[in-house]
């Protein structure tokens, strides 16, 4: 059974700093992995998917990373706003039969101070 | 473009009762999902419908049942609803293939009382 982690649970920090964000899952056979970011009583916004053949995505300021291998992910974000204000989750698609549901983590809330 | 809606926004309903919440895809989707989402949790998966059938579907009891009409819009229908059904009920569409993205809506807030 797939579990996903993420770590730190929340983090706050100063406008302007470059963070990183951690994700992790058991199950390395995955068939890719999407971040996501809800904000409060609302529902979530794609952020980035990165499929299992890459390694890396990026949008704008963020750039999400993979190592399958390793089952482990990490959402970079620069230079930081109050605007990025939110909880980040990832989910991971589980290889196999087609529609493999998405199993995601439980959120790291961050909290960005101006 | 129009993307995942959900409707209503929320609701309030008593133990016992039985609700059905309706989701339409973003335009040019085929697929939906849903998912439960408890307070400080992330979502866990209820269900996937693709071409009017369940196509797979999580650790939920059977009084939760879904439809997908040939438009491809959805309902999800929970029967005897029990004070622990209350959570954000999120919709989720794609493309059929597993390599595309998962974009949501808004969710129903479901309070059970």
């Amino acid at each position: 059974k797939q579990e996903v982690t993420q770590i730190p649970a929340a983090l706050s920090v100063p406008e302007g700093e470059n963070l990183v964000l951690n994700c992790s899952f058991t199950d390395s056979a995955i068939y890719n992995l999407q971040w996501f970011r809800q904000d409060p009583g609302k529902g979530l916004t794609s952020l980035l998917l990165i499929q299992s053949s890459q390694r890396e995505q990026t949008s704008g300021r963020l750039n999400a990373s993979l190592d399958k291998s390793s089952g482990r992910s990490t959402l970079y974000i620069a230079a930081s706003q109050p605007g990025d204000s939110a909880t980040y989750l990832c989910a991971v698609r589980g290889g196999g039969n087609y529609g493999q549901n998405f199993v995601f983590g439980p959120g790291t809330r961050l909290s960005v101070l101006p | 473009d129009a993307g995942v809606t959900q409707s209503p926004t929320h609701l309030i309903k008593t133990r016992g009762q039985q609700v059905t919440l309706r989701c339409s895809p973003k335009s040019g989707h085929d697929t939906v999902s849903w998912y439960q989402q408890a307070l400080g949790q992330g979502p866990q998966f209820i269900f996937q419908y693709y071409e009017e059938e369940e196509r797979q579907r999580g650790n939920f009891p059977d009084r939760f049942s879904g439809h997908q009409f040939p438009n491809y819009s959805s309902e999800l229908n929970v029967n005897a609803l029990l004070l622990g059904d209350s959570a954000l009920y999120l919709c989720a569409s794609s493309f059929a293939p597993r390599n595309s993205p998962l974009h949501f809506g808004n969710g129903t807030r479901l309070t059970v009382t």
